[in-house]
């Protein structure tokens, strides 16, 4: 089945430790999101790419970066983690601007 | 600014139905979506309007009013699974999806 993947699922990173989230997609679409949620909040979009077209939020810390080497992958690379990263990293992608939103599962991202 | 406002939290009984209600503030409107997020899970999509009016897909219906800037998502027939958290989102002008922070739906035997 077509469908968004990220891995891991669950990371435990140490605090000021760089980690790198991954996600990949089989729907072959244009658009890839990444979105920072925390609990009982709604989703913050950190950034997107509409194909190699980087597009950073403008509330996006430097600490926040991202790589979208082809199609099918982009990374999510956290260079320092603070306490406040914490949270549910959410991958989606889009076949464009103006279409729904299909979501990964997740990384739950915990620091310690 | 942007705005979507929708209530926090809303208790049903299983078997009843259910309106949960969003209304938005936005620069500029290019579609309404609503997903559904169990705890703990991704949104996954549930519906879309772009138009006036009702859509039906099953037991879930989304009606949209754009001159009055208000959606509702109406459950029917509600299941212990449809306890999740219901998210409101519109694309702006810019093609940019503004979130709600979403309607926890507690559904009671």
């Amino acid at each position: 089945d077509a469908m968004v993947i990220q891995n891991p699922r669950y990371q435990v990173t140490q605090f000021g430790k760089p980690v790198t989230l991954s996600c990949s997609q089989t729907l072959n679409h244009n658009v890839m999101y990444w979105y920072q949620q925390k609990s009982s909040q709604a989703p913050k979009l950190l950034f997107h790419y509409y194909d190699k077209d980087f597009n950073n939020e403008a509330d996006t810390p430097d600490n926040f970066q991202s790589r979208r080497p082809n199609t099918s992958f982009c990374f999510l690379d956290i260079r320092s983690p603070g306490l406040g990263d914490a949270a549910m990293y959410l991958c989606a992608t889009s076949s464009g601007e103006v279409d729904e939103q299909y979501f990964g599962p997740g990384t739950r991202l915990t620091v310690t | 600014g942007q705005n979507i406002d929708q209530p926090t939290e809303m208790t049903a009984t299983e078997g009843a139905i259910v309106q949960i209600n969003c209304t938005y503030q936005t620069s500029g409107f290019n579609g309404l979506f609503w997903y559904q997020q169990h705890a703990g899970e991704a949104p996954t999509f549930l519906s879309y309007n772009v138009l006036d009016g009702l859509e039906e897909k099953g037991r879930f219906s989304s009606f949209l009013s754009r001159s009055k800037g208000y959606s509702y998502l109406l459950l029917k027939e509600l299941q212990m699974k449809d306890s999740a958290s219901y998210l409101c989102a519109v694309k702006d002008s810019n093609y940019q999806l503004i979130w709600g922070a979403g309607t926890k739906l507690i559904i009671k035997p």
